[in-house]
């Protein structure tokens, strides 16, 4: 059972464009969404998380919005660029102050930024 | 410092063969997990542990499947016997062990069984 449904499994966008990826989830007890990226050949990495408390955390170019109520929530990724070309997982996790930092991670959007 | 450490980086070998997959985690890190990434099913969680004690192996798909963690700094994954659908990315990724700290993933271990 999938714990975070993530759309769309592939993302092409013009550089410069705004790539719009979408997650959402059903357990409530969730309070810690972040989001990784993946280039080829490496594994995943942070590239930036939200708690519940906030309804939009912003870091340069990239925005996680987050909407409690319909348990959903999506990164943009404003003036995209070819190197921004990547896989990106959304993912979540539950009880702050858990001695487990286990994470569920969607299925992934593949994106590609063409020049 | 040094990230997640994995080993080996590709491995090639025969259906039937045993392979082990090792994995030394971040200094201080006191969770350590084991994901496998293939295109049908995405990042699946295999295994974790906290401090070296295994909390959840529901993911692991089979008996051919053990992981161990004898001491804070080295965890293996083995697989034995090795089948082809077990081809895959394996990944090791430890954290602080604190709902909201960053998961740290190494580079993968790339297994193909032919």
């Amino acid at each position: 059972q999938q714990q975070v449904k993530q759309s769309p499994q592939s993302l092409i966008v013009q550089k410069g464009g705004i790539s719009i990826i979408n997650c959402a989830y059903e357990n409530t007890a969730f309070d810690y969404f972040p989001w990784y990226q993946q280039f080829p050949g490496k594994g995943p990495a942070l590239l930036i998380a939200i708690r519940p408390d906030v309804s939009e955390k912003k870091e340069g170019r990239f925005t996680i919005s987050f909407n409690k109520s319909a348990k959903q929530f999506s990164l943009h990724i404003m003036d995209s660029q070819p190197g921004d070309s990547a896989t990106y997982f959304c993912a979540a996790s539950k009880g702050r102050g858990s001695t487990l930092g286990r994470l569920y991670f969607g299925r992934g959007t593949q994106l590609t930024v063409w020049p | 410092d040094a990230g997640v450490i994995q080993s080996p980086r590709h491995e090639v070998t025969e259906m039937g063969q045993e392979v082990t997959l090792r994995c030394k985690p971040i200094s201080g890190h006191n969770s350590l997990f084991w994901y496998r990434q293939t295109m049908m099913r995405g990042l699946e969680l295999l295994i974790y542990f906290n401090n070296n004690v295994p909390i959840d192996d529901s993911g692991m798909p089979e008996d051919r499947f053990s992981a161990k963690m004898p001491n804070a700094s080295f965890s293996t994954l083995k697989i034995q016997p090795s089948e082809p659908r077990d081809s895959a990315v394996y990944f090791c990724a430890s954290n602080l062990g604190f709902s909201g700290n960053t998961i740290y993933f190494g580079e993968g271990s790339w297994l193909t069984v032919v």
